[in-house]
């Protein structure tokens, strides 16, 4: 079955620093990744989204990169700030975009 | 303002006690879905809608139901709700035609004694 593979740790980074987390994913490549940030008690909110045949996307301070030999996307943010302490959250969506895959989520925490 | 509502955010039930949880978007989109969160197991896609009247089956559709009457409109059904449904949920929707971002509610809390 597909599956989206998320470090559960938590990463803690200074504020200045780039922030990068992994979501490796199982089987074919899926169609898109999307990266999604969520705040506690709250909905995930949209950032950026990634097509297979697409190596890297920015977004201002956001990076994301696909590497279907490694079956791997990267998000990265650049010269992070306390604000950007949230949970990043992967998810696979194929071909037709209905069904969707989510990962349990990376919590980046960014110290001042 | 676009947004995506549901309701209640918090509900506190007993087991087998029929509940709806209510979802509505103001965006005409198309695609509708549910999910369920639960630390450590993230996001699980329960049902999807991908218009009025076509609904499909997520990852975790047992013991849920789902309907699309309306367009703008996605409840979620428990028809005898048990302890294992405790869970975050949310409701997310999205334009039609490609991996178009979802825009999802604020959440629904639901606990099930």
């Amino acid at each position: 079955s597909q599956k989206i593979e998320q470090n559960s740790e938590a990463l803690n980074i200074q504020e200045g620093k780039t922030a990068t987390l992994t979501c490796n994913y199982t089987n074919y490549s899926p169609a898109y990744l999307q990266w999604y940030r969520q705040d506690p008690g709250r909905g995930p909110v949209f950032l950026l989204l990634i097509r297979e045949n697409e190596k890297e996307k920015r977004k201002e301070r956001l990076k994301v990169t696909f590497d279907t030999t490694l079956k791997q996307s990267l998000f990265h943010i650049t010269a992070s700030q306390p604000a950007d302490s949230a949970t990043y959250l992967c998810a696979r969506r194929n071909t037709g975009g209905f069904k969707t895959i989510f990962g349990a989520g990376t919590r980046l925490f960014v110290k001042a | 303002e676009a947004q995506v509502t549901q309701n209640p955010r918090y509900l506190i039930t007993v087991t087998g006690k029929k509940l709806t949880v209510t979802c509505s978007q103001n965006m005409n989109h198309e695609y509708m879905s549910w999910y369920r969160q639960d630390p450590g197991l993230g996001l699980r896609q329960i049902y999807y809608s991908m218009n009025v009247e076509v609904t499909d089956k997520g990852d975790v559709p047992e013991g849920y139901k789902v309907s699309r009457k309306e367009k703008r409109n996605f409840p979620l059904i428990l028809e005898s709700p048990s302890p294992n449904q405790t869970s975050l949920y949310f409701c997310a929707s999205s334009s039609a035609g490609g991996p178009n971002e979802q825009f999802f509610g604020p959440g629904t809390r639901l606990t099930v004694l």
